[in-house]
């Protein structure tokens, strides 16, 4: 079955420490993974996917295949940058209508 | 317009009513979604519209009917809840879905969403 493990619930580091949240998948075939962000009272937001390799707000992710691992990282964390974080799935081939696996969601607490 | 907009964005009603919520989109998106997020829960996918038509329904209980009246609108209708189904009620779009000759997971764009009680 899929599925996507994000195996904290809560992370809380201190501004300008190193990030990164964690995030498990379990599939067999070619899924494209995504990292959504939920800031307080906003709506929620794509923040990166694998297949751009772009670094957004300093964030980076790495799809490693091997482990299948899509791990958030940044650098220096900011006060900012507390927020809900979503690892995500989809496979287009077999996920017809573009269904997104979400993982439980990371909650990251940057204190000052 | 790169944004999805919700209407209302809180809602308050009685397990008898009959209430719908509004999605609304101006992308020019051919796929929309409906999902329902508890408190500090990742979102769970109710219903797909691809092309206005329904593709995808999550075995949603029947007290939720969508209806996709253009390509811009979204309704979700709601008729005898129940006090459990109270949650953050958000609307998504995206270019369009996957087809088996296009193997993209285009990104989706969600609204702000609705927060509904039911009392």
């Amino acid at each position: 079955a899929q599925r996507v493990t994000q195996p904290e619930k809560l992370l809380s580091v201190f501004k300008g420490a190193p990030v990164e949240l964690k995030c498990n998948y379990s599939y067999s075939g070619s899924p494209e993974l995504f990292w959504y962000v939920q800031y307080s009272r906003q709506r929620l937001q794509l923040l990166l996917r694998h297949i751009s390799r772009e670094s957004i707000k300093g964030f980076t992710a790495d799809l490693n295949k091997g482990e299948t691992s899509f791990h958030l990282k940044k650098p220096f964390a900011q006060e900012e940058d507390s927020a809900m974080y979503y690892c995500a799935l989809s496979d287009p081939f077999y996920n017809q209508g573009g269904k997104l696996i979400f993982g439980q969601g990371t909650e990251l607490s940057v204190k000052p | 317009d790169t944004e999805v907009t919700q209407t209302p964005k809180h809602l308050v009603m009685g397990m008898t009513n009959k209430k719908s919520l509004k999605c609304e989109q101006h992308m020019g998106h051919r796929a929309m979604y409906w999902y329902k997020q508890k408190a500090k829960k990742p979102p769970e996918l109710m219903f797909v519209y691809s092309y206005e038509k329904l593709s995808i329904n999550e075995s949603v209980p029947s007290r939720f009917s969508p209806e996709c009246p253009n390509s811009s609108l979204l309704n979700l209708h709601l008729h005898a809840l129940q006090p459990e189904d109270s949650a953050l009620y958000l609307c998504a779009s995206s270019q369009d879905v996957s087809t088996s000759g296009r193997a993209i997971a285009y990104e989706q764009y969600f609204g702000p969403g609705t927060r509904l009680t039911v009392t």
